[in-house]
């Protein structure tokens, strides 16, 4: 069974810095790994996803890498800004169903 | 994109009341819909996976008599929570699987928040 773990579970920056979220899972099958964030109390909006034949993807100040080898994925969050301030989730598609991480509650203080 | 949709938004009910949660593709076709729960400051945990036309697969600890799911067409899954209890009160959150032209990719709803009191 998938097991899926975000490190840090929270993670507090000023403005303007470059951070990175961590995500690991345990079976290496994975087809889809993908990031989402979540506001409180809200839904998932979904960020980022690479496919299984993918390595990374980008949009706007976010990038996402996925190495199956290692079992690890990064997300990347270029110049943040508080309203970047979120709950960010990683959740891995082995085959079939999407297993997620605890997530890392991000805030960003102006 | 895709868009799901779930309704209601919000519920608050009596304890040994039933509610139902509709999932919605709306402009897609979905052949697997699933079912997630979340808790305050958790995250989300699988209850099932549904195909179209038949029965839903649980996931370990989650009781099929007490969450039925009907997926009876390809753009609507139903998920009735029977005799809610307090402990039932969560975030409940579905995705839709689409075929074709979208890929495999998931496509989240927005979360129905059911209180019981």
């Amino acid at each position: 069974k998938q097991e899926v773990t975000q490190i840090p579970a929270a993670l507090s920056v000023p403005e303007g810095e470059n951070l990175v979220l961590n995500c690991s899972f345990t079976d290496s099958a994975i087809y889809n790994l993908q990031w989402f964030r979540q506001d409180p109390g809200k839904g998932l909006t979904s960020l980022l996803l690479i496919q299984s034949s993918q390595r990374e993807q980008t949009s706007g100040r976010l990038n996402a890498s996925l190495d199956k080898s290692s079992g690890r994925s990064t997300l990347y969050i270029a110049a943040s800004q508080p309203g970047d301030s979120a709950t960010y989730l990683c959740a891995g598609e082995p085959k079939g169903d999407m297993r997620f991480g605890a997530g890392t509650r991000l805030t960003v203080k102006p | 994109g895709a868009v799901v949709s779930q309704h209601p938004s919000w519920v608050i009910c009596k304890s040994g009341t039933s509610v139902k949660i509709e999932c919605r593709s709306l402009d897609f076709q979905a052949t697997t819909m699933f079912w997630y729960r979340q808790f305050p400051k958790q995250s989300l945990m699988l209850m099932a996976t549904s195909n179209e036309g038949s029965k839903a697969t649980y996931e370990q600890g989650v009781e099929k008599d007490k969450f039925l799911i009907n997926h009876a067409s390809l753009t609507l899954s139903t998920l009735t929570v029977t005799s809610a209890h307090p402990e039932d009160s969560s975030f409940y959150i579905c995705s839709a699987r689409a075929s074709g032209r979208l890929g495999n990719e998931q496509f989240f709803g927005p979360g129905t928040r059911l209180t019981v009191l």
